[in-house]
């Protein structure tokens, strides 16, 4: 799978959006862009995923580029719930293949 | 909506003795993937299950063992415990088959503490 590239830790001021950046430039054409976040000691969410479209849900927004090597999460509106480390994944889909979680990037929600 | 669900959430046990943990996926799904998180560390997968049979390995030790049951539920076994199991132990589950970009869902993890 390729390998994911995170800030470490990133701030943002509640209501305003949070982007959180990941660059995935060694992606394959079959391998999906999936993003996730983790509350404290709890188990990881499921955000968001895409493979080279823009995707939106109720959560967030995830922008690829067009050469798919780099992607952006959208979080419209940040509230201090938000505060949580994000992982930013990419994986051929396949048959209990697993996940490889990364450093990820620890978003804090100021007030 | 049903998630995934873990039992049991806390269990303390001292070095050498063994735990079971279970894992109960979302109704109708048929992979099950199971992860350890140390203090301070991300998820490290450990193994993953797919229509009861195991489908990738990671880095569990050969003192644990798993599998997955006809009805999808799975158990993770863990015998002569060390200090350094110690952790939180995740669950996932997702469709595999024809559903190609199925996300996993995890439940909210087992804390397992060996004294």
């Amino acid at each position: 799978d390729a390998k994911t590239t995170q800030p470490p830790s990133m701030d943002c001021a509640e209501g305003r959006a949070a982007n959180l950046p990941c660059n995935h430039s060694t992606i394959s054409g079959n391998e999906y862009v999936y993003w996730y976040r983790q509350i404290h000691s709890q188990g990881p969410q499921y955000i968001i995923h895409g493979l080279k479209n823009n995707e939106t849900n109720e959560m967030a927004s995830l922008i690829i580029t067009e050469d798919r090597k780099s992607s952006t999460l959208i979080l419209p509106h940040a509230t201090l719930r938000d505060t949580a480390v994000y992982y930013c994944i990419v994986r051929v889909e396949n048959y209990g293949q697993n996940f490889v979680f990364g450093p990820g990037t620890r978003l804090s929600v100021l007030p | 909506a049903a998630g995934v669900i873990q039992s049991p959430r806390h269990l303390i046990k001292e070095k050498r003795e063994t735990a079971t943990l279970k894992c109960y996926p979302i109704p109708r799904h048929d992979t099950v993937y199971w992860y350890q998180q140390g203090p301070g560390q991300d998820p490290q997968f450990l193994i993953s299950f797919y229509e009861k049979m195991q489908s990738d390995k990671g880095s569990i030790p050969d003192r644990f063992s798993a599998q997955q049951f006809s009805d999808y539920h799975s158990e993770l076994n863990m015998s002569s415990l060390e200090l350094g199991d110690s952790a939180l132990y995740f669950c996932a589950s997702s469709l595999g088959g024809v559903i190609y970009n199925s996300p996993l869902h995890f439940g909210n993890g087992t804390r397992l503490t060996v004294t």
